[in-house]
């Protein structure tokens, strides 16, 4: 089985900061690494897919990168809908999410 | 646009059977893979199982196989999940979600997830 080890756990961060959450996994999986915003009492939305790819309609202001077993999710300039729970999700070998990183206010 | 609504959830003692269902509409759904994913009170999310368009191809996660059993009517364009021996860490909220292929694979992500039914198994 293929783990995903996100950081951190959780951050506070302001209105336009900038953030960055890691995720990790414990073999390659090329680009096959997927971003999830859950927001609390809803369901998952994916935000970037194949590592780097902008899912339709989401902002711009996310972005991927990584390839292998490293990968990043960045928000340029975080906005207060922003605040939320994001997981990093490999498909490479069957399906494993990280643990989350909660974004929180600071 | 893409609804998926689950329902079937409630409280079952340990050792019980739940059946859920997930109600879809505004997509070809025989033409797309279909997904279960759980989310334990206050925790993360976790894969529980998926299946092929045609049905012909079901994968499960370690925790759920020989217990749960996925499956779908594209005549009827449901997908639902049987669960059986249920124990109380199968608590959860459980929701399906649309994969962007026919069959999973590599490369394969959710693009639409409905609102969830949450399972609580308690004595």
């Amino acid at each position: 089985d293929i783990q995903m080890t996100q950081s951190p756990s959780s951050l506070s961060a302001s209105v336009g900061d900038r953030v960055t959450i890691a995720c990790r996994a414990s073999q390659s999986i090329s680009s096959y690494l997927n971003w999830y915003q859950q927001k609390p009492g809803k369901a998952p939305k994916v935000l970037i897919y194949a590592a780097s790819s902008l899912q339709s309609g989401v902002p711009s202001r996310f972005s991927g990168s990584g390839s292998g077993t490293d990968f990043t999710l960045t928000i340029n300039t975080l906005q207060p809908e922003d605040f939320a729970t994001y997981y990093c999700q490999q498909t490479y070998n069957q399906v494993s999410f990280g643990g989350g990183t909660k974004v929180e206010i600071k | 646009e893409v609804q998926l609504l689950e329902s079937g959830g409630g409280l079952v003692q340990p050792g019980g059977s739940l059946r859920l269902s997930c109600a879809a509409s505004g997509f070809t759904f025989r033409s797309y893979a279909m997904t279960w994913v759980r989310q334990a009170p206050g925790k993360g999310l976790e894969w529980v199982s998926s299946i092929s368009g045609n049905s012909g191809s079901t994968y499960y996660a370690d925790s759920v196989k020989g217990r749960f059993t996925i499956s779908r009517d594209n005549s009827k364009n449901t997908l639902s999940l049987q669960m059986n021996s249920l124990r109380a860490e199968d608590t959860a909220i459980y929701y399906c979600a649309k994969d962007v292929v026919v069959v999973p694979a590599a490369g394969d992500w959710f693009d639409s997830w409905g609102q969830g039914t949450l399972v609580t198994v308690s004595s």
